[in-house]
């Protein structure tokens, strides 16, 4: 199946830990994308990947950390892990041929801080 | 005001309805347009994505850039139940990496 991928789909964890959620795409794209979707389904960029050097970082706390350790994969760490942190996190990734217009994304990580 | 306006609904239709679902903006540096169709617990798939003013058709979907009066549209013709999920209205400038996204609008189409 060619696609983007993510794990875990669902993460419940209490306030004050460390956890990281893994991305992966099959598709051959040279650009990853971490989205943060909130209760009213508001979905805001986060950070981005081209061939593993970030070139997009918005306004995000820095206990968010991105890693991409080769083009496929981009993963998520976050530190010391504050309710306001709920919310569903989503990969996505774009060809270089389509200008990064069109991107596809992953199926959702679920993140609940109690 | 958020740079992309999009009415949340829901919107409650019955089958076979054309539905109309719009987005305005007001950033006229926005050159592309997408929609996504997210269905409950899934991630946003593409729909439709058009480059600047005009229409574009893909089967039952034709989405609608007006420009000048910064306003996208997308209809559905012979609405289905399987239509039913949050329609989410995205757009992007050139140089920019970054989708800005609309807050999505919740279509139910009853059978």
């Amino acid at each position: 199946d060619t696609a983007v991928s993510q794990t875990p789909k669902y993460l419940v964890t209490q306030m004050g830990n460390d956890k990281s959620i893994k991305c992966e795409q099959n598709l051959g794209h040279d650009t990853m994308y971490w989205y943060k979707q909130d209760s009213k389904k508001f979905l805001k960029i986060m950070f981005s990947y081209n061939n593993k050097e970030l070139i997009i970082n918005e306004t995000v706390p820095n206990r968010f950390s991105p890693k991409s350790p080769d083009k496929a994969h981009l993963n998520l760490h976050i530190n010391s892990l504050e309710l306001g942190d709920s919310a569903v996190y989503f990969c996505a990734s774009s060809p270089r041929t389509s200008g990064d217009n069109e991107q596809f994304f992953g199926p959702g990580t679920r993140l609940t801080v109690l | 005001q958020k740079e992309v306006e999009q009415d949340p609904g829901p919107l409650s239709v019955p089958e076979g309805a054309i539905v109309s679902l719009n987005c305005t903006y007001s950033n006229s540096a926005f050159q592309y347009f997408m929609w996504y169709r997210q269905y409950s617990r899934k991630g946003p798939e593409l729909l439709m994505y058009t480059y600047s003013s005009g229409n574009k058709e893909d089967g039952r979907f034709t989405a609608q850039v007006d420009k000048s009066s910064k306003y996208i549209s997308l209809f559905i013709r012979d609405s289905q139940p399987s239509d039913s999920a949050t329609y989410l209205c995205a757009m992007k400038g050139t140089g920019r990496r970054a989708l800005t996204f609309g807050s999505g609008t919740r279509l139910q189409v009853q059978p």
